[in-house]
């Protein structure tokens, strides 16, 4: 089973308000990833998990606040969003906690648009 | 400077035809990771292949086949005999694991945009 699982698929919000983006995955995966896409664009890193740590973030705005409560969870708050924001949000996980060549396994996204 | 280069934006074929996705790349690392990526209209990225840069070794899946040259830096994607579902986007990417890389990071290329027509 190579599922990745993230809730919502769609979300609308408004640039005031407080929202979440969830992912799970039950492979065993020690590396957990958040990836913002633009329509037309390759993905872009945001920030890596590895043993539940944040060990990388691409100087992403506060607004942008990643949690990993478990091994098998990874969450994105949102706060104050602008509508450039607006993006599909992408989480992935690899079996080694850093991810070296290690395959990453995506979810099918978060559909956010900032009003 | 692009670590992966993916000249073809888009590529139009109709259905039947044989289409080779183009992938250059560029790292120092003795050791790194190469990747194919197809990422249909729904969104999701589905992994389709790893090699690493000890396996020159070319790889045939059904129709997808993957020809790796490490003498002019390419990995590219050829779909045999292209089918209406295989329109997507596609994406190469590469992970380095030499010292002093960012481990877990892909560099993907910008994409090339398949449709095949029926």
């Amino acid at each position: 089973d190579t599922e990745v699982t993230q809730t919502p698929k769609h979300l609308v919000m408004g640039m005031t308000n407080k929202k979440s983006l969830k992912c799970e995955q039950h492979m065993g995966h020690r590396a957990m990833y958040w990836y913002k896409q633009k329509a037309k664009k390759p993905p872009e890193l945001m920030f890596v998990y590895s043993y539940e740590k944040l060990s990388i973030n691409e100087s992403v705005p506060s607004r942008f606040s990643p949690e990993c409560p478990n091994s098998s969870l990874l969450n994105l708050h949102l706060h104050a969003l602008q509508p450039e924001d607006s993006a599909l949000y992408l989480c992935a996980s690899s079996q080694e906690p850093y991810g070296q060549g290690d395959e990453q396994y995506f979810g099918p996204g978060t559909r956010l648009t900032v009003t | 400077a692009q670590k992966v280069t993916q000249a073809q934006t888009e590529i139009s074929v109709v259905e039947k035809e044989d289409v080779t996705l183009d992938c250059v790349y560029e790292t120092r690392d003795t050791t790194y990771y190469l990747f194919w990526y197809k990422q249909p209209p729904s969104g999701e990225l589905v992994f389709l292949i790893r090699r690493n840069s000890f396996d020159e070794q070319n790889e045939i899946s059904g129709r997808y086949s993957w020809n790796f040259q490490k003498s002019t830096s390419s990995f590219n994607f050829t779909i045999t005999a292209s089918q209406v579902v295989d329109s997507a986007v596609y994406f190469c990417a590469l992970s380095e694991a030499g010292r002093g890389s960012t481990l877990g990071r892909l560099y993907f290329g910008r994409g090339t945009q398949l449709t095949v027509w029926p």
